[in-house]
């Protein structure tokens, strides 16, 4: 089984502050999802990495997928209380059927 | 539906009794997938169907849990002789699995809380 892990596990920042929150795992995955989760409500997409060394922009938020696709990371510019949530990376694990799999998530707080 | 649909929203049962939740899929999503979330907790990973077949089961915690699909549609999770530290949200998601490299994207619903008291 393929395993997704994530740091830090909390974060709480002053609104305006930059942050990186990492996603890593010891195996290979084909593509890379990361998803934000606000309260009360359940995950949603925020971008698919495909290719190694892949970078993609959201506005403030920038994702990378590493080289050898085994790690990602978010990061965000001058955060805002609005980016408050749980940030959460998934994969296909290609180990057992191509189900999708979660890493365990960071808490990030923006602090107005 | 527009999305994928949950019910019910909040279930608060006493020990022992036996739950069904219950997951309405988008329509035409062959993937459907049943998370348990512990508050501020990440997503565990319960079952996954393809279909109505559960190709992976490996994440029910243990026999007191079923879950079943029917019509390549509604899915129910079963929890019976609950226990407190059952008390979660469990949240539906499907998707649209076409194959390829990139991984589609999983909608989700709101999730049910269950509370066991």
């Amino acid at each position: 089984t393929q395993l997704l892990e994530q740091s830090p596990q909390f974060l709480s920042i002053q609104e305006g502050e930059n942050l990186t929150v990492y996603c890593n795992s010891s195996s290979v995955f084909s593509s890379l999802q990361w998803y934000r989760q606000e309260p009360g409500e359940g995950p949603v997409l925020l971008v698919t990495v495909v290719t190694g060394g892949e970078v993609k922009k959201l506005k403030r938020l920038t994702f990378q997928f590493g080289d050898a696709r085994k790690d990602s990371s978010l990061h965000i510019t001058a955060a805002q209380p609005g980016d408050t949530g749980l940030y959460l990376c998934a994969g296909e694990d290609e180990t057992s059927y191509d189900k999708v799999i979660f890493g365990p998530g960071t808490s990030l707080s923006v602090i107005p | 539906g527009a999305g994928v649909s949950q019910s019910p929203s909040n279930k608060v049962t006493e020990k022992g009794k036996d739950v069904e939740l219950r997951c309405d899929p988008i329509s035409g999503h062959t993937a459907l997938y049943w998370y348990r979330q512990r508050l501020g907790q990440g997503l565990e990973f319960l079952i996954y169907f393809q279909g109505n077949s559960a190709p992976d089961k490996s994440g029910l915690p243990s026999d007191r849990f079923s879950a079943e699909r029917t019509g390549e549609s509604v899915s129910t999770l079963t929890i019976q002789r609950t226990q407190q530290e059952d008390s979660a949200v469990y949240l539906c998601a499907s998707s649209d699995t076409e194959g390829g490299a990139e991984v589609t994207e999983a909608f989700f619903g709101q999730g049910t809380r269950l509370t066991v008291v």
